[in-house]
């Protein structure tokens, strides 16, 4: 059976600060995506990360994949307080498998 | 309409009504699938569809039974449901049912079991 673990569960940040959250996945997989939620509303796609190091970045968001070690990270750069929700990753061959997500909340 | 529409967005049901939530891609899409989201569990996969057939049911209780008329519409009929049962139900959609291709999610129906 396919988990997938995200850590941490919940985060607090304070503007300007850098993070990372990490998402540890236990059966093999060459695809990863990332999705980010909004409190009370629906999963918008982040990234597909597609191959063995990928790295993708948007904004202050940067993703990146390491298949052998079945690792994918989230690095937050200089948060914003836009950023706060909570960050889902998924990983799965027929259908996706979610982690449990990661709510990120931004203080000002 | 674009994307992925759910309907109703909210509802409230008691234990012994039936009801059904609607999903509608406008995408072109060949499979769709039902999630179920609650409070204290990750997203959970209920159902896949690919070209109005079923490949995949997770062991969902038989009180849930998908319908996918054609490869737009894909619907969720509930039937003396459990509390345990409220939740948010997300319908997405992609290209063909394959991880390789990005899922587009809806914007769901919160439903409240009574």
């Amino acid at each position: 059976e396919l988990k997938v673990e995200q850590n941490p569960l919940f985060l607090s940040m304070q503007e300007g600060k850098n993070y990372t959250i990490y998402c540890n996945y236990s059966t093999t997989s060459d695809r990863l995506y990332w999705y980010r939620q909004d409190p009370g509303k629906s999963l918008e796609s982040l990234f597909v990360l597609l191959s063995n190091g990928a790295v993708k970045q948007e904004g202050r968001l940067m993703a990146s994949l390491d298949t052998k070690a079945r690792l994918s990270t989230l690095h937050i750069t200089a948060a914003v307080h836009d950023l706060s929700a909570t960050y889902f990753c998924a990983v799965g061959r027929r259908a996706l498998t979610f982690g449990s997500g990661t709510r990120l909340q931004v203080q000002p | 309409e674009t994307g992925v529409t759910q309907t109703p967005r909210h509802l409230v049901m008691g234990m012994t009504n039936k009801k059904s939530l609607k999903c509608e891609q406008h995408l072109g899409h060949n499979a769709m699938y039902w999630y179920k989201q609650s409070a204290k569990k990750p997203l959970e996969l209920m159902f896949v569809y690919s070209l109005e057939e079923r490949v995949e049911n997770n062991s969902v209780p038989s009180r849930f039974s998908p319908e996918c008329p054609n490869s737009s519409h894909l619907f969720l009929h509930l039937h003396t449901l459990q509390p345990e049962d409220s939740a948010l139900y997300l319908c997405a959609s992609s290209q063909e049912v394959q991880t390789s291709y990005e899922q587009y999610f809806g914007p769901g129906t919160r439903l409240t079991v009574t």
